[in-house]
């Protein structure tokens, strides 16, 4: 079956523009992760959805991300007024992890690779 | 914070064994995974060893966990060059949110 589809796969902006990033989960999976790789710096946790519960928007790094999940299935994470440092690729992944499947492990997408000029 | 920590670089010459390790901090950690990274993907689960478990193994892949010591390996035994790709360890606690580590390049030498 399909796996997690992101778009696009690489985006350019100029500094201060909004942009868009977009994730469509596998069918099925409640949950769903937003992360960060910047170059050597690993991957940092952004967002989590579960299911309909509130978000976990304990990762995002300022009032500049946010992020939504329309019917418990695709995603957005909006940036705005994006800045140099947002250069990065932000990775996707989704998961039917929940109450009684803790061990599922995560699906992740190919990322959006974001540079900012 | 939980904190997960890996070497950022390992050289290896094909047919040689790898070993790829990893720490954390989690006393509370479940479940523990490695993942896969090829150029412009994803990451991709390897495999992945729960915490009241010593060792797992799969085909070339021997997973080693010394829960004492909070510290995780990876062992890939022959390596080949299609190998080479960035492996991330990362651990479930309390939360639903992976922790991931830096990640390790392999490199495999022909």
């Amino acid at each position: 079956g399909a796996g997690v589809s992101q778009s696009p796969s690489n985006k350019v902006t100029e500094k201060g523009k909004d942009v868009e990033l977009r994730c469509d989960p596998i069918s099925g999976h409640t949950a769903l992760y937003w992360y960060r790789q910047s170059l050597g710096q690993g991957l940092e946790f952004l967002i989590y959805f579960q299911g309909n519960s509130a978000p976990d928007k304990s990762g995002l790094p300022s009032d500049r991300f946010s992020a939504e999940r329309t019917g418990g299935s695709v995603s957005t994470l909006t940036i705005q007024r994006t800045q140099q440092e947002d250069s990065a690729v932000y990775l996707c992944a989704s998961s039917s992890w929940g109450e009684t499947t803790y061990n599922s492990p995560l699906h992740f997408g190919n990322g959006t690779r974001l540079t900012v000029t | 914070g939980e904190d997960v920590e890996q070497s950022l670089f390992l050289s290896v010459r094909e047919g040689d064994s790898s070993v790829i390790n990893c720490t954390y901090t989690d006393s509370s950690s479940t479940y523990l995974y490695w993942y896969k990274q090829e150029p412009g993907a994803g990451l991709q689960l390897l495999t992945y060893i729960f915490s009241n478990m010593d060792m797992k193994q799969d085909q070339r892949l021997t997973v080693l966990l010394n829960k004492k010591d909070k510290h995780l390996s990876l062992r890939i035994a022959d390596t080949q060059t299609g190998d080479s790709a960035i492996y991330f360890c990362a651990e479930t606690g309390g939360s639903y949110i992976p922790t991931f580590g830096r990640g390790t390049s392999l490199i495999v030498h022909p």
